[in-house]
């Protein structure tokens, strides 16, 4: 069975442009967690996609977006870019059904360089 | 709001002894604890959970954890311990809201 899938896995940016990330989550998945992984701040969650609706978002500005797709695959879009937004973001899938739901699996992730 | 604690930022041990990664939880309710490891250049893998049930948990790779309720602890654990143990290993809760919320995470190193 093919795990959380990311792309791409290296992005470059300059600051001031947009970002889009993009994951695959494993088949029967219908939740999509988006979290960021920053020097010194650790692991942070970001944005739950859940049948195409977003249902929380940690504390980020609203230049932090995201949509879920009709196959449940996942987008996530950081504007206006800012250097402090260098960082591994990562992406995780779950089952909606409990008590599967508890457990998330995580992608290989996608490391931005904002330059 | 859930939290964890690790206190230790670095752990070492030599190949063959126990390893112990320690973390403390925070939560009101009942808590949903996961251990994770990341090793280089990587995502997280899941190594084990604690939702209900027996205190010890037993997980990937030979791994286990002990939830004690009374000193609020979900202690990773694993017997003999191997080089390709060597990684950074993040213990988490479950928030409400069904994020997770992480703590700031162990490096292992496993010397041959």
């Amino acid at each position: 069975e093919a795990g959380v899938t990311q792309s791409p896995t290296h992005l470059i940016k300059t600051r001031g442009q947009q970002a889009t990330l993009r994951c695959s989550p494993i088949s029967g998945h219908t939740s999509v967690y988006w979290y960021q992984q920053a020097l010194g701040l650790g692991l942070q969650f970001l944005l739950w996609y859940d049948e195409g609706e977003e249902r929380n978002r940690g504390n980020f500005p609203p230049r932090f977006s995201g949509r879920q797709f009709p196959n449940y695959s996942s987008e996530l879009n950081v504007n206006a870019l800012e250097l402090e937004d260098s960082a591994l973001y990562l992406c995780a899938s779950s089952l909606k059904r409990l008590p599967y739901r508890d457990t998330q699996y995580f992608g290989p992730g996608t490391r931005l360089t904002v330059l | 709001a859930q939290s964890v604690a690790q206190p230790e930022d670095q752990v070492n041990v030599a190949e063959g002894n126990p390893l112990t990664v320690k973390c403390t939880y925070s939560v009101s309710g009942n808590p949903y604890l996961f251990w994770y490891v990341q090793y280089p250049n990587r995502g997280l893998q899941f190594l084990l959970k604690y939702i209900t049930g027996d205190n010890l948990v037993k997980g990937s790779y030979g791994f286990e954890a002990e939830f004690n309720k009374s000193q609020t602890s979900f202690h990773l654990k694993k017997p003999s311990a191997l080089v390709s143990d060597s990684a950074l290993y993040f213990c988490a809760v479950r928030d409400i809201d069904y994020k997770l919320s992480f703590g700031a995470g162990t490096t292992v190193t496993v010397r041959a």
